[in-house]
This record gives C-alpha cells, structure tokens and sequence, in this order.
C-alpha cells in the first residue's frame, strides 16, 4: 500500500556512468516533485510536473533529465555521474500543486 | 521569500509536549505556514499547516501569533517514535504561480524516555 514509491533504494556507481531512479505513486495525485539532500542534510527541490508538464525546474544541470510517461510516475534520469551527485533522492506528490506533499522513502545515491 | 528562525536542537521528555518555536517575521500575509518532519533515514512528513488561526489535527496543534509573525508546532504528549527534524516552512509561491518547498536546517527534536 505505498503511497510514493522509489526504486532502487540504493545505488552505487561509477563517474561517468548514467543512471535512472523511478518514481510512482498510486495516490491519484497530478504533480510530482524530485529533491535532492546532500551531505549537510540541506533537502532543495529540482523538478516539478504537474500533468506530465515540467512546472519548477531549479536550476539543476542539464545532466540530470526528469521524465514523466504519466501522472503517476517521474523518474531522473542521470548522465555522466559526478562525484558531488552523491546524495539522497526524494521523490514527492500532491494534488494541484499543493504544499502538502507527500515523499517517498528515498534513493541513497553514491558516485565513486 | 519569508525567512524562518528555528532552534537548532531541543530534548522533551517521552509523554510531554514537545513545543517547538519558529520565527518568521518576514512572512506576508497571504503565506502559510507549514510544519514537516523528517525522521532519520525517511522522507519527510506533512504534519499540518496554518495561516492565522490555530490548528488541529491528530498529530499536533499550530498555534500562530495573532501578528502570524511566529509560530509553535504542539505535540501534545510526545512519543519516542517523535525524534525527528522538525521543518517550520511558510509557503513560497513561483512566479508561475507553483507552490515550491523550502527547507531551512529545521529543529533536531529528541525524546528522551
């Protein structure tokens, strides 16, 4: 019965590698967010889709690439891996653009 | 954007209420507030959110100053599952008019048994 759901959970990597992390939620909810949480545990957001349509892009390079195939999933797609990419990946929902989002357990990212 | 103020860390004894103070003295007057937790190794939690009148639900009361210029996020009787960081965020609107999340470094709460 989970809400938002992020897979993998954890994903280790090379630099330079490219690498997705998927996101679905099954709470019938139009927009989608990705964050990112580094190191110092500072939580920022990247990207935003409400009806498949990118909504909030927070100045994140263009290595990372989200993709909505539909309003219950947006995944993140990652070209060439830094080592500064190494962080904790949250994927969120709400309904109509609300403040109440609702996150997913997150994806541990590590670049080495 | 509002700015806000919380303290850093605070302990609570298991069983007493938590209250937790946030400052944002710049918030405008049509921006919520919004309380999040992030227990460890989880995504963050809504926990309510408030705009001039105090709030309620089945996780915790906001109580907002009458000139909305602070806040204080009640647990009523803390529980050891409550340690987590608790995130005072007034509501931020984008130019294109979305609603966007805003975390600052929150307030480490413990509850001590």
């Amino acid at each position: 019965d989970t809400a938002v759901s992020q897979t993998p959970k954890y994903l280790v990597t090379q630099m330079g590698n490219d690498k997705s992390i998927k996101c679905e939620q099954n709470l019938g909810h139009d927009t989608m967010y990705w964050y990112k949480q580094d190191s110092k545990k500072f939580l920022k957001i990247m990207f935003s889709y409400n009806n498949k349509e990118l909504i909030i892009n927070e100045t994140v390079p263009n290595r990372f690439s989200p993709k909505s195939p539909d309003k219950a999933h947006l995944n993140l797609h990652i070209n060439s891996l830094e080592l500064g990419d190494s962080a904790v990946y949250f994927c969120a929902s709400s309904q109509k653009r609300s403040n109440e989002q609702f996150f997913g357990p997150g994806t541990r990212l590590t670049v080495l | 954007d509002a700015k806000t103020t919380q303290p850093t860390s605070m302990d609570c004894a298991e069983g007493r209420a938590a209250n937790l103070p946030c400052n944002h003295s710049t918030i405008s007057g049509n921006e919520y507030v919004y309380w999040y937790r992030q227990i460890h190794s989880q995504g963050p939690q809504y926990i309510i959110h408030g705009l001039k009148n105090n709030e309620t639900n089945e996780m915790a009361s906001l109580i907002i100053t009458e000139d909305r210029k602070s806040s204080t996020l009640i647990l009523p009787h803390a529980t050891l599952r409550d340690t987590a960081v608790y995130y005072c965020i007034p509501r931020i609107r984008t130019q294109g008019g979305s609603e966007k999340l805003v975390f600052g470094k929150g307030t480490k709460l413990t509850v001590n048994p």
